[in-house]
């Protein structure tokens, strides 16, 4: 039983560049979602997802897309990364009331 | 606009005090109540949380104290330790709004 699972850890883009943010969960956890922290800010919520097909979003969702087409995975799309964007990801998924966080994806864009 | 707001940004402890970060929100209709302890370069893990039909929940040497009519809640760290020392979140309900953070250093 991994938890949440994301990929990758580290990443280093240019600005204008895409990339897609993996989460993978193990919980059968219906409730998956995306924060990015920043210094003094806390957490973010970005978007989330109640169930398979279903994405809503959060506090923050500019510059982001989701999509969730099975209960496991729930990525996280920059389609143009912006300096602004750089953070620290988590992805969580929540069940029986708890929510569990991935170990994160740090964000650099130049 | 926060909907959660957290106090202290940052607080120092001795070892074996107590800590006290509080937490104020505006939304009547949060219903759940967690605090998050966080460690550099992990991901935040549950601690405690509560639901606004207690007034105290005491998990060791954690205690959350919620205020419902204030809409304030609380973390209180008995005995505090020097492994204590991380950032804590508090949150709430429905989609987890999270206050900004707490960095707890616990001296020896």
């Amino acid at each position: 039983n991994a938890g949440v699972t994301q990929t990758p850890k580290f990443q280093v883009l240019k600005t204008g560049q895409s990339m897609t943010l993996q989460c993978a969960q193990d919980m059968n956890h219906e409730y998956m979602s995306w924060y990015r922290q920043d210094p003094g800010m806390g957490l973010r919520l970005i978007h989330y997802s109640v169930g398979a097909g279903i994405t809503d979003q959060g506090e923050v969702p500019n510059g982001y897309n989701v999509s969730r087409s099975t209960t496991e995975d729930f990525p996280l799309r920059l389609l143009s990364a912006a300096p602004s964007q750089t953070s620290v990801y988590f992805c969580a998924s929540r069940g029986g009331g708890e929510q569990y966080f991935g170990p994160g994806t740090r964000l650099t864009v130049t | 606009q926060q909907q959660v707001k957290q106090s202290p940004q940052s607080l120092i402890v001795q070892k074996g005090g107590i800590s006290i970060i509080n937490c104020a929100y505006e939304n009547t209709a949060f219903d759940y109540f967690p605090w998050y302890q966080q460690f550099p370069g992990k991901g935040p893990a549950l601690l405690i949380a509560i639901r606004p039909d207690v007034s105290e929940k005491k998990e060791g040497r954690f205690t959350i104290s919620f205020n419902k009519s204030a809409k304030q809640f609380s973390l209180h760290i008995m005995d505090s330790q020097p492994g204590d020392s991380a950032t804590y979140f508090c949150a709430a309900s429905h989609d987890m709004r999270f206050g900004a953070g707490t960095r707890l250093t616990v001296k020896p």
